[in-house]
């Protein structure tokens, strides 16, 4: 089955830039998406499509790919992004989640 | 705006069907394009996708859980139903009931507040 790559955990001070990688077979060839989730709530998409940022989502989000990995980025790290961050792609039609990333704003 | 809201016992026992509805509010659940999916969360862990059905009622499911699962949809009362047989511990989770969109490809623009389901005797 397929898989998806993330570090478990980053680690960055305030205003700093986050980035959090994403790696899985092939994964430059699909399109990848990513979602945020705070303690205690559901997760919300902040990428889909790769690149595309959906309305009301601030611009300090944004992400890439490169090869087999895609990369979230959050510049100007703030406490409210202490999250897990989970990329997500489709691979023969199922829905594949990676293990997600939690992200300490210190 | 859409609106999903899950719905469902909290408690099933082992070896028994668990059962959820996701009531959809806001929008039409046969509305071209869209998709709606269920995805899991077991207690500490990470996001499970489970399956969707379509606008057009095809489904697609996980195929970890495929022969456990039945994704239905009831139009006249807008809701998705997710029916899981033979339940164990393992699927003790919060189940998240999401609307996928996006044309190109699939993303859950629009997610319920989750249900919690423990599985124990």
């Amino acid at each position: 089955s397929y898989e998806l790559t993330q570090p478990p955990s980053v680690s960055v001070s305030p205003g700093q830039t986050i980035n959090i990688t994403c790696s899985g077979e092939k994964l430059g060839q699909k399109y990848s998406s990513w979602y945020q989730q705070r303690p205690g709530q559901a997760p919300i998409v902040l990428i889909y499509q790769d690149t595309q940022r959906p309305s009301g989502v601030p611009k300090r989000f944004s992400a890439s790919v490169s090869g087999n990995t895609a990369t979230l980025t959050i510049a100007g790290a703030q406490a409210a992004d202490e999250a897990d961050y989970y990329c997500q792609t489709w691979a023969s039609n199922s829905g594949v989640f990676g293990p997600g990333t939690w992200v300490t704003v210190l | 705006q859409v609106q999903l809201q899950e719905s469902g016992p909290g408690l099933v026992k082992p070896s028994e069907t668990l059962s959820l509805t996701c009531t959809v509010s806001g929008d039409s659940i046969s509305s071209v394009a869209y998709y709606w999916n269920w995805v899991r969360q077991p207690p500490g862990k990470g996001l499970e996708w489970i399956g969707y059905i379509s606008y057009s009622g095809t489904t697609y499911y996980s195929p970890s859980l495929k022969s456990r699962i039945t994704i239905s949809t009831d139009m006249s009362n807008n809701q998705v139903s997710l029916r899981l047989n033979s339940v164990t511990a393992a699927d003790t989770a919060v189940y998240y009931c999401a609307r996928g969109g996006g044309g190109v490809v699939i993303f859950f623009d629009t997610w319920g507040q989750g249900a919690l389901v423990t599985v124990s005797s």
